[in-house]
């Protein structure tokens, strides 16, 4: 049972364009969300997360939408770089507990 | 320099033998993680801990075991039961929501 889900193994996207990584979850206890970005051969590197109780966050080029009520969360980059080519994953998790549950990645591909 | 270790980046191994993958952190975090990574499945937990001498099954814990003697050590032991060893390992750690992650251990079994 996938409650994290990215549908999009992979994403291609020109150099300077706009990134829209998307993940869905089921699981409505989720109240915490965040995205790693995962490099071949290397572990996963935090890069921004949203509360339940924000529709959006903003760090530099990365932005965070969520929309509960669609239980939906995207992941903008603006304007994307070549540096940005990396596995996306989305993660989730409940109330005060640390354990956190992974989506299946997308591959990001920026093309120059 | 805080940071979480894993050790060695490459690991080969025999079928039939047990093998202890190494993490080590220095980031004074109470809760540990391991995970394991497959192509196309993402990251699926083995086993984690929240406090030293306590750990709990995660989500494919089958095949392997853990120890939590000391703050700073979550080895994990990938034994001959593991039906199909051959990954990439990762060690995460946290204090609060946002886990930090190691290198990871590339673990080949022919």
């Amino acid at each position: 049972d996938q409650q994290v889900k990215q549908n999009s193994p992979s994403l291609s996207v020109q150099e300077g364009r706009i990134s829209i990584l998307n993940c869905d979850y089921t699981n409505s206890m989720f109240d915490y969300f965040l995205w790693y970005k995962k490099y071949p051969a290397e572990g996963p590197t935090f890069l921004i997360s949203i509360s339940s109780i924000k529709d959006k966050n903003e760090d530099g080029r990365f932005t965070v939408f969520l929309n509960k009520s669609a239980k939906h969360l995207s992941l903008h980059i603006v304007p994307s770089q070549p540096g940005d080519s990396a596995v996306y994953f989305c993660a989730a998790k409940t109330g005060g507990g640390n354990k956190l549950t992974f989506g299946t990645g997308t591959q990001l591909k920026v093309e120059l | 320099d805080g940071g979480i270790t894993q050790s060695p980046k490459y690991l080969f191994r025999k079928e039939g033998q047990n093998v202890t993958l190494s993490c080590e952190q220095n980031l004074n975090h109470d809760a540990m993680y391991w995970y394991r990574q497959d192509p196309g499945q993402g990251l699926r937990l083995i086993y984690y801990s929240q406090i030293v001498n306590d750990f709990q099954k995660g989500d494919i814990a089958e095949g392997y075991s853990v120890s939590r003697e000391k703050k700073e050590s979550f080895p994990l032991t990938v034994t001959s039961a593991q039906k199909n060893p051959t990954a990439f390992y990762l060690c995460a750690s946290s204090i609060f929501g946002e886990q930090n992650f190691g290198p990871g251990t590339r673990l080949t079994v022919t």
